[in-house]
């Protein structure tokens, strides 16, 4: 079944405790995309990857790393996470850039204390 | 001014109505346009693409307007499973997405 997978679901931690939400997509896609999702503030591009070693930021990088250095795989990484990076966090993968629907993953859910 | 407005909503409509969101977007070199659901806090799941052309699937219509820089999505005939949260997405350069806010629509019987 052809699937954006996430983990974990669900995280609970505290300030400043590095944490990696892992994303794996199995469509053999070019493009990942981390978004972050607050009420009130729709979906917001955190960053995204068009291909294995290529990451760019989005729209909201700051206090957030990823690495492409596989196709399938595009982690996000708090090296220091604080209580504004409590969010839900979608991962998502399409084919290409230009009139290719993004697939998304089911969503972590974050909470920092 | 952000760079994809929706339509707040809520949107409550009875079963049976017609009912339209429109979307607009700022960057006139956007290249690609969405629309998708989500419900609940789940994850959004493509409803249509929009083409230039106009698109129909069902009861769902999408346009674009690239003069007037808006798109919109149309629903007939609508069901109580159409209650979600509806999301445009913009595409502006290749790799950025930017998403609008979300309209809100409950269909009742």
């Amino acid at each position: 079944e052809a699937q954006v997978t996430q983990n974990p679901r669900y995280l609970i931690t505290v300030t400043g405790k590095k944490l990696t939400v892992t994303c794996s997509q199995n469509m053999n896609h070019e493009y990942m995309s981390w978004y972050r999702q607050d009420p009130g503030l729709g979906l917001r591009q955190i960053y995204y990857s068009m291909n294995v070693e290529v990451t760019d930021k989005g729209d909201v990088p700051e206090g957030y790393k990823v690495s492409r250095k596989e196709k399938r795989n595009f982690p996000l990484i708090l090296e220091s996470p604080s209580p504004n990076q409590t969010s839900l966090y979608f991962c998502a993968s399409s084919l290409g850039t230009v009139n290719q629907p993004q697939h998304f993953g089911d969503g972590t859910r974050l909470s920092i204390l | 001014r952000k760079e994809v407005e929706q339509d707040p909503g809520p949107f409550n409509v009875p079963e049976g109505a017609t009912v339209a969101f429109n979307c607009t977007y700022s960057n006139s070199a956007s290249q690609s346009f969405f629309w998708y659901r989500q419900d609940c806090r789940k994850e959004p799941k493509l409803l249509m693409s929009v083409y230039s052309s106009g698109n129909e699937d069902g009861r769902f219509t999408a346009q674009l307007n690239r003069a007037s820089q808006y798109i919109s999505l149309l629903i007939r005939d609508s069901k109580l499973s159409d209650s979600a949260t509806y999301l445009c997405v913009v595409n502006r350069t290749p790799g950025k997405s930017t998403f609008g806010d979300g309209t809100t629509l409950t269909v009742k019987p």
